[in-house]
């Protein structure tokens, strides 16, 4: 939270089914990402963009899409590719397009497989 | 590729007691970040060392960056309840804009 809001908190997922995990920032920040956290785990970075109509593959890309048609909105799709998606997935955004900058978290969501 | 790697990946202390975790980099780091994720909770910017050997006080934490800028550490002293969660140290990843975190030291306090 403190200005990123995601929904839904939880998410169940069917077989073959693609899902969209929201994320919105009201911070007027450049950079949004996402990450995905399995328990007992760190973060890794599934996709990133450091300004509106462009977005860069992270570590983990394979079977999750993204679209960044505003600024403050970073949506991310998992898609039936992904065949291992239950995880917590968490957003995050910063002002600039720089490592210097701190990241801010939305609460993330819980994603899991039916 | 570069990584950052964290030590303890678990921590279990005794409520007033003193402890210490590590974040270190194959490669030396322009800076370091520190976040705390509560239990069920998302990830909060806790701190940033940018210069050689700067050390910071929150409170009871110390944060303290390395000389040659390869290493990190997060001291908590007298530790409370309130300490519970799991610390991620983050650095600059290899692509501009990117940041790099260790797998976390999670920290179970026992009152």
């Amino acid at each position: 939270d403190g200005g990123i809001t995601q929904s839904p908190k939880y998410l169940f997922r069917k077989e073959g089914q693609n899902v969209t995990l929201s994320c919105e920032q009201n911070l007027n920040h450049d950079a949004m990402y996402w990450y995905r956290q399995d328990p007992g785990q760190g973060l890794r970075l599934i996709y990133y963009s450091q300004i509106v109509n462009d977005f860069q593959k992270g570590d983990i890309a394979e079977g999750y899409s993204v679209s960044r048609e505003k600024k403050e909105s970073f949506p991310l799709t998992v898609t039936s590719a992904q065949k291992n998606p239950t995880a917590f997935y968490l957003c995050a955004s910063s002002i600039r397009r720089t490592a210097q900058e701190t990241q801010y978290f939305g609460p993330g969501t819980r994603l899991l497989v039916l | 590729g570069q990584q950052v790697m964290q030590i303890p990946q678990y921590q279990h202390v005794q409520e007033g007691e003193d402890f210490t975790t590590y974040c270190n980099s194959s490669t030396t780091l322009s800076n370091i970040q520190w976040y705390k994720q509560r239990p069920g909770g998302h990830p909060v910017f806790l701190i940033q060392l940018v210069k050689s050997g700067e050390v910071k006080k929150q409170k009871r934490l110390t944060f303290q960056f390395g000389e040659a800028k390869k290493n990190s550490s997060l001291h908590i002293t007298a530790t409370q309840t309130t300490d519970v969660g799991t610390y991620f140290c983050a650095g600059p990843g290899l692509s501009w804009g990117k940041l790099q975190f260790g797998a976390g030291t999670q920290v179970v306090v026992t009152p």
